[in-house]
């Protein structure tokens, strides 16, 4: 059973730099893995960030970016806001079309 | 714009068949490309990919659930639904719908989600 990997916490000051890695148990994700970012806050569905490895929705703040990065995907937040803290999920796309989501990472902001 | 959103049972019985239905409105079911996608999330979990029906009527599953879940869509209707036979407490969770655009286009939209809980 494939496993997509994420850091279970971080915490990162307001106005800092953090970044967020989605690693998958089949070796390393590349482009072709389709990686999405999405986060959620409590008590809502999840929010589409990034699709693609690093493409941006319209509504994804500028402080979104994605890419890839030592064979992970990754999510870097820079000048963190309060309202940054969430769960962020990342879901990589497997030929043949399955679909799996990482275990998530819960950001503090502190 | 884009609106989804489910409905179905907010409590069923262990060995029972759930299921779900996901309306839709702000898109077609029909048009080339896209689908759309059922998600779920046990509370205080992370989310779990379930199925996903493309607008050419093929389907995908999560391995592990596959023999469980069957998804099929109502194209003018607007619908998508999702059976899930033989209950459990385990699978007590919230159920999303989602829009898919593409493969790399995944889950732009999101229904608000529903509770489902399991217990006799």
């Amino acid at each position: 059973q494939t496993v997509v990997t994420q850091e279970p916490s971080l915490t990162v000051s307001p106005g800092g730099t953090v970044t967020l890695t989605c690693a998958s148990s089949t070796g390393a994700v590349t482009s072709g893995y389709f990686p999405n970012w999405f986060q959620q806050k409590p008590g809502q569905a999840p929010r589409a960030l990034i699709y693609s490895t690093s493409n941006k929705h319209s509504w994804t703040p500028a402080r979104f970016s994605g890419s890839l990065i030592g064979g992970k995907a990754a999510l870097t937040l820079s000048g963190v806001q309060p309202e940054d803290e969430a769960e962020y999920y990342c879901l990589l796309y497997y030929y043949g079309g399955q679909l799996v989501f990482g275990g998530g990472t819960k950001l503090t902001v502190l | 714009q884009i609106t989804l959103k489910e409905s179905g049972p907010a409590l069923v019985k262990p060995t029972q068949t759930l299921t779900l239905t996901c309306t839709f409105s702000g898109f077609s079911l029909s048009t080339s490309g896209v689908g759309v996608g059922w998600i779920r999330q046990p509370p205080g979990k992370a989310l779990e990919w379930l199925a996903l029906i493309y607008w050419n009527d093929d389907k995908r599953y999560s391995p592990s659930l596959k023999s469980r879940l069957t998804i099929t869509k109502d194209t003018s209707k607007n619908q998508v639904v999702l059976t899930m036979t033989t209950m459990d407490p385990v699978d007590t969770a919230t159920y999303y719908c989602a829009h898919r655009e593409s493969d790399y286009k995944l889950f732009d939209y999101w229904g608000q989600g529903t509770l489902v809980t399991v217990s006799s």
